[in-house]
């Protein structure tokens, strides 16, 4: 079975801290990416990644930067903390899909950060 | 915004099959149908994903009508463990971001004793 994990469930970050989210996937998968869920706004791109050091802006860059130095692992890095960053964030991995075959993207667990 | 239309919410008696309708009228060609779920406080589960062709898998399966307009994903025996939100999501799979998915509102299914 493919394994996304991430590596906290749930944290409590004080405002202006650096966080950083951290995310492996065994399967040797070129695509990571980066999720936030948030309540009545579904799941929202952050970034994403197809290649180690390669990285893309998803919709909600902002206030976020993101690190891939090995295939398997993806971070998500908040630089400075802030109240509208609490929300769960999900990691996710893909393979590298062709014109003619659907790939399929699996998540991780997911995180739950609370700025407070 | 999401390409997709389903009902906000179902019920389905515990061990009866669970129909959830997708409308998405306005898929192109080289679109795949997915399906995922997400049950409280968790990650999106995959379940399936299909072109053109009906699929099947240990988990369920995916019926595409002809014209490819809507689709229905048919759990055969529904437990309670399927309480969840099920999303559709119509996506190209390669290119540029090779994954943005747009989850909808999705319908939520209440399995039932």
């Amino acid at each position: 079975d493919v394994k996304v994990t991430q590596s906290s469930r749930y944290l409590v970050k004080r405002t202006g801290e650096k966080v950083f989210l951290e995310c492996v996937q065994d399967m040797d998968h070129e695509n990571m990416f980066w999720y936030r869920q948030d309540p009545g706004l579904g799941l929202r791109l952050i970034y994403f990644s197809y290649d180690v050091k390669m990285k893309e802006k998803g919709d909600i860059p902002e206030g976020y930067s993101v690190s891939r130095e090995k295939k398997e692992r993806f971070s998500l890095i908040l630089e400075s903390a802030s109240t509208n960053q609490t929300s769960m964030y999900l990691c996710a991995s893909s393979s590298w899909a062709g014109e003619y075959s659907g790939n399929t993207i699996y998540f991780g667990e997911g995180s739950w950060l609370t700025v407070v | 915004d999401a390409k997709t239309t389903q009902p906000p919410s179902m019920d389905c008696a515990e061990g009866r099959a669970a129909n959830l309708p997708c409308n998405h009228s306005t898929i192109s060609g080289n679109e795949y149908v997915y399906w995922y779920r997400q049950i409280h406080s968790q990650g999106p589960q995959y379940i399936i994903h299909g072109l053109k062709n009906n699929e099947t898998n240990e988990m369920a399966s995916l019926i595409i009508t002809e014209d490819r307009k809507s689709s229905t994903l048919i759990l055969p025996h529904a437990t309670l463990r399927d309480t969840a939100v099920y999303y559709c999501i119509v996506r190209v799979t390669y290119g540029g971001s090779q994954g943005n998915l747009i989850f909808g509102k999705g319908t939520k299914l209440s399995v039932k004793p």
